[in-house]
């Protein structure tokens, strides 16, 4: 069973637009999510994570997310998309008992002038 | 964040020679690595876990005898693809670990090989 989805493969938006990549997770344990951005024929950076606390997280390039546990996501969002945030975004969730990180399947974004 | 450097970025071989990646933890020591495999347009992968001192743990349906980890010391590991083939072509991507449990792994750049 696919434990991490991101049910959008592929997003478009208009620079300056807000985005919301979604991501549900599935696991009967506390979670620990991870979103990570990858640019063409590179590594991943980490944008933010979620391990305890306050919902709602910030992270870097002004990207946050939020932990809804009554709905299994963990949406990223943004309020003003650039140009330069074009890439693949990955969602992830490190699993305690397996001691690993599973990744989403990604959503790749576009962003149009 | 820590740095982790991954070399080579790229490397061609031909199909039957054998290719070694590096992976190094720059500014910490890592007990914890992570082998990750990932295909055009998909998701990583995970190949195998390897802790500094130990052998790799390797994930069902991948191949320990043909991707070799080796994780000799706390920055340091190797991934050693054995007698390439051109399936074997792919985006190879390693992250390494300070802590235990869920604190934050830090990523490489990334390899691409090609197997010709």
């Amino acid at each position: 069973a696919q434990s991490v989805t991101q049910p959008d493969i592929h997003i478009t938006v208009s620079e300056g637009a807000s985005l919301e990549l979604r991501c549900n997770y599935s696991y009967g344990a506390t979670p620990y999510l991870f979103w990570y951005v990858q640019s063409p024929g590179q590594g991943l950076q980490l944008l933010l994570k979620y391990f305890s606390g306050d919902t709602l997280v910030q992270g870097i390039k002004g990207f946050e997310a939020e932990f809804k546990r009554s709905q299994s996501s963990f949406n990223l969002r943004k309020p003003s998309v650039h140009w330069s945030d074009a890439a693949e975004y990955f969602c992830a969730l490190y699993k305690t008992s397996y001691d690993k990180v599973i990744f989403g399947p990604g959503t790749s974004l576009s962003v149009i002038p | 964040g820590a740095v982790v450097s991954q070399h080579p970025s790229r490397v061609i071989c031909k199909s039957g020679t054998s290719v070694k990646i590096e992976c190094r933890s720059l500014d910490f020591q890592a007990t914890t690595m992570f082998w990750y495999r990932q295909f055009p347009k998909q998701s990583l992968m995970l190949m195998a876990t390897s802790n500094e001192g130990s052998k790799a743990t390797y994930e069902q349906g991948v191949e320990k005898d043909k991707f070799l980890i080796n994780h000799a010391s706390l920055t340091l590991s190797t991934l050693t693809v054995t007698s390439a083939h051109p399936e074997d072509s792919s985006f190879y991507i390693c992250s390494a670990r300070a802590g235990t449990g869920h604190t934050e792994a830090f990523f490489g750049q990334g390899t691409r090989l090609t197997v010709v």
